[in-house]
């Protein structure tokens, strides 16, 4: 079954950076694009980044664009976002989630999440 | 970029109560909407995506509808592990955005 799992979360100083990274098994991680979505503490979804397969195309929310970057190692089967930096409003649970069977540009299946808080 | 909206933003009904709930985008998407349910401290799951389209395993009281800039996700009969907030989301382009949510629980 699908599994995604993700790490690198903390507690990180505003400005600075961190890297979280997706490790995917259960399907073939290099057919299918991935995304990033975060949720605030009590705040609603929001979307972050998606990369195509193949790692070629890449699109960033406007709220981290020039910030934050998604990229993929398929050899690895895992997916990173980098985040440079940070804000107090980058403060969420981040979610990876893999583009759904259906349509790229939506998920069917997610991971539990790893909690950023940047603070000082 | 199209914005989601979604109303009402929270909602108290009975058990046994039909549910429904809106949203709407600034521009025409087409059908390209999912519907996804996340219960309290957990992650969201997919309910209804191409608009009307049941995901495998979701219960038939779930239903979804519309095209174009107005949708609806319709409980026929909402039950206590329906207590939830859903989302809509767009993805007939970047950025996918997801609508604001709307709370769902049991008067």
């Amino acid at each position: 079954q699908v599994q995604l799992v993700e790490s690198g979360g903390g507690v990180v100083q505003p400005g600075r950076s961190l890297r979280l990274s997706c490790a995917a098994s259960g399907f073939t991680f290099s057919s299918y694009g991935m995304h990033w979505v975060r949720q605030a503490p009590g705040k609603g979804l929001e979307w972050v980044a998606l990369i195509s397969y193949d790692g070629r195309n890449a699109f960033h929310a406007d709220s981290v664009k020039g910030r934050f970057t998604i990229s993929r190692e398929n050899s690895k089967n895992t997916l990173y976002l980098q985040m440079n930096s940070l804000r107090a409003e980058d403060t969420a649970v981040y979610y990876c989630a893999k583009s759904a069977r259906y349509a790229y540009l939506t998920s069917d299946y997610w991971g539990q999440g790893t909690l950023v808080t940047v603070s000082s | 970029d199209i914005q989601m909206t979604q109303s009402p933003s929270s909602l108290s009904a009975s058990v046994g109560d039909r549910v429904t709930i809106t949203c709407r985008a600034s521009q025409g998407i087409g059908n390209y909407l999912a519907w996804y349910q996340q219960k309290p401290g957990k992650v969201p799951q997919v309910l209804i995506y191409d608009a009307s389209t049941l995901q495998s395993g979701v219960p038939s009281r779930f239903s979804g509808s519309g095209s174009g800039t107005d949708f609806t996700l319709t409980i026929s009969s909402l039950q206590p592990e329906d207590v939830a907030t859903y989302y809509c989301q767009k993805y007939d382009s970047a950025p996918s955005t997801f609508g604001p949510g709307t709370k769902v629980d049991i008067k």
